[in-house]
């Protein structure tokens, strides 16, 4: 298995431009997660869905984000516009239902706002 | 959600083992204890997890404390490769309808040659 997939790995834009992340899970997983890594706030969930659908977006920050999940295999979390502050590392990561908790996360998209 | 409480930074030597502890006083009867690692430039991994019997696989073992307010994550011995970010977290075992997962600043284990 190939593991969850990310793309870019690494992206520098200059503030105002739209940021667009993208992921495919492990297939067949049924979560699909975004989190968020800074040095001054760790790790933090963005958003989650389930069946492809929205179920906690309680963690996004404000409505410059937003999260998309067509369908099983890809999902996309845009920041438009982007701002400096949203310099993180942004991990997506999958998790089969009744896996016994397991959630595999990819290997992140390392964001620069400049 | 429970909170977890963990050393900021630990060290240890290569190919001795490491305790690494975890409190989590106000565990409640049906959260699960999770341990997940962070290699640098990587994504969070999963190590085990445990509810109230300790647990051993082929990375590590957890030990619960019998009043569950603790726990101990064991490395039997320790490898450079086992320099990480070593995250102690409670999840509900029933959820009540969300799966989030609160990682914490969790704590850095160094290992020196």
């Amino acid at each position: 298995d190939a593991g969850v997939i990310q793309s870019p790995r690494h992206e520098v834009t200059e503030m105002g431009q739209e940021v667009t992340l993208r992921c495919k899970p492990i297939s067949g997983h049924d979560y699909l997660f975004w989190y968020r890594q800074t040095m001054m706030r760790g790790l933090e969930l963005l958003i989650y869905f389930n069946n492809n659908v929205p179920i906690d977006d309680s963690g996004m920050p404000e409505d410059r984000f937003s999260a998309k999940m067509p369908n099983a295999s890809f999902s996309t979390l845009k920041i438009q516009p982007s701002e400096p502050r949203d310099s993180a590392v942004y991990f997506c990561a999958s998790r089969l239902d009744h896996s016994g908790n397991t959630i595999y996360f990819g290997e992140g998209s390392w964001l620069t706002v400049v | 959600d429970a909170k977890t409480t963990q050393p900021n930074s630990m060290e240890s030597n290569e190919e001795e083992p490491v305790h690494l502890p975890c409190n989590h006083s106000t565990i409640s009867g049906t959260d699960y204890i999770h341990w997940y690692r962070q290699l640098p430039s990587q994504g969070p991994e999963y190590v085990i997890h445990g509810l109230t019997s300790n647990v051993n696989n082929r990375m590590a073992s957890l030990a619960i404390a019998e009043d569950r307010k603790s726990s101990t994550l064991i490395l039997h011995r320790a490898t450079l490769r086992d320099a990480a970010v070593y995250y102690c977290i409670l999840r509900d075992k029933f959820q009540g309808g969300s799966e989030k997962l609160v990682f914490g600043k969790g704590m850095k284990l160094t290992v020196n040659p």
